[in-house]
């Protein structure tokens, strides 16, 4: 079956550095990939997609490349603030896109 | 204008009630669905509605119930509320089903705690 599976975190970094967080995908056909975010006592907001192999979604200084030679779609940001301090979900819609699959988020921190 | 909208935000209750957690999109989307996410942030899709017509039932207690009056509502029913139940549900709605990358929209969530 479709599956998403994140670094376990959390994640803590200081302000301005390099991000990244992992993220591989277990599916059948041509799924589309997913980053969301949640930010603390809110819901999730997109923060970007790619629908096919090679596509980079970005948005907010975060980007993340669909790999489909390794199944992967990490998620990356040169020069983390603060305010990135969330929960980062991965995850995929199956070709029918009747459901997003979810991994277990990966919590992020940032210090100033 | 929110999107897609839950009420209530926060709902604290005793075990044994029965509860219910409304949603609504202005989206024109033909589809919704609940999800739920529990203490560890784990999100687990409960079910799907297209058009009215339930699509995906996922392996929850009989006790929850959706009801979709519309295609712009889909509302949770709790019957019998346990401790396990406290959990964030969050209400969803995607264009159509069919193609992969259309973005799902989710609603702020409703925080439940069952006491």
């Amino acid at each position: 079956g479709n599956s998403v599976t994140q670094m376990e975190g959390p994640v803590t970094l200081s302000e301005e550095a390099f991000l990244t967080i992992n993220c591989t995908y277990t599916a059948t056909g041509y799924p589309s990939l997913f980053w969301y975010v949640q930010y603390p006592g809110e819901g999730l907001q997109l923060l970007l997609k790619a629908t096919k192999a090679d596509d980079k979604g970005s948005n907010k200084g975060f980007e993340a490349t669909y790999r489909k030679e390794t199944t992967s779609f990490h998620l990356e940001k040169g020069s983390v603030q603060v305010s990135d301090s969330a929960v980062y979900f991965c995850a995929l819609s199956n070709q029918a896109g009747t459901a997003l699959i979810f991994g277990k988020g990966t919590t992020l921190s940032v210090s100033s | 204008d929110t999107a897609v909208s839950q009420t209530p935000k926060y709902l604290v209750t005793q075990m044994g009630n029965d509860k219910s957690i409304k949603c609504e999109q202005n989206l024109g989307h033909d589809t919704m669905y609940w999800y739920k996410q529990d203490s560890k942030k784990f999100l687990k899709i409960m079910f799907s509605y297209n058009n009215k017509e339930l699509i995906i039932n996922e392996t929850v207690p009989n006790r929850f119930s959706p009801k979709s009056p519309d295609k712009a509502h889909l509302n949770l029913h709790i019957n019998s509320l346990e401790l396990g139940d406290s959990a964030v549900y969050f209400c969803a709605s995607n264009t159509n089903r069919g193609t992969s990358g259309n973005t799902i929209y989710f609603g702020e969530g409703s925080w439940l705690t069952v006491v």
